[in-house]
């Protein structure tokens, strides 16, 4: 089955700064990869997502990047702020069936 | 947007109770639902996928005699902890999708303790 990695598993940033989490994952069929943010006790929610026919896809603060050949994507958060302090997971979603498997999570912290 | 209602949110109980969890999606047919676990700072461990009218498809080490699973509608899919014990004790959450290859929308999960 598909397995997905993410790291790093923590990450402090400042205020303003960038912020970057990779992902990896293993099954080369799989083709839709979003990304989720969840608050402490909350439900996670979509952000962005990118399928594997875009290399990039932008909104706003948050870009997402595609390699297929490498079997890796990125999320990019720009400009952050102290409300993006969560953790984000990403996930990857084979070309048949309908599971998702999930990242281990960042834990984002934005420092004022 | 899609709305998936959970409940209950939050279930206390004792030990050798079943507790249900329900999981409905509100404005739009579920073709599919999926039942995860999430451990406090760890990720979403998908527990089983259920699509109306079949049987869930369980993932490997999940007892399904354990997590009873029910999806009768397009709206509705249930989870039922049978014989729940303090191991069982976590939070779970469910998604649903409109069709395959979409985004899932989640539940507001339910945390379940089990004295």
């Amino acid at each position: 089955g598909e397995n997905v990695e993410q790291h790093p598993s923590t990450l402090s940033v400042q205020e303003g700064d960038s912020a970057v989490i990779k992902c990896t994952y293993s099954d080369s069929a799989s083709n839709y990869f979003p990304w989720y943010k969840q608050e402490l006790g909350k439900r996670p929610q979509l952000i962005i997502d990118i399928r594997s026919n875009v290399g990039e896809k932008k909104d706003q603060r948050i870009a997402v990047t595609l390699n297929k050949t490498a079997k890796h994507f990125s999320l990019h958060i720009t400009e952050t702020q102290p409300e993006d302090s969560a953790v984000y997971f990403c996930a990857a979603s084979l070309n048949t069936g309908n599971q998702f498997y999930f990242g281990t999570g960042t834990s984002l912290t934005v420092i004022p | 947007g899609a709305v998936v209602s959970q409940h209950p949110s939050w279930v206390i109980c004792k030990s050798g109770t079943s507790v249900k969890i329900e999981c409905r999606s509100l404005d739009f047919q579920a073709t599919t639902m999926f039942w995860y676990r999430q451990f406090p700072k760890q990720s979403l461990m998908l527990m089983a996928t259920s699509n109306e009218g079949s049987k869930a498809t369980y993932e490997q080490g999940v007892e399904k005699d354990k997590f009873l699973i029910n999806h009768a509608s397009l709206t509705l899919s249930t989870l039922t902890v049978t014989s729940a014990h303090p191991e069982d004790s976590s939070f779970y959450i469910c998604s649903a999708i409109f069709y395959s290859n979409q985004p899932q929308h989640f539940g507001d999960g339910t945390r379940l303790s089990i004295l």
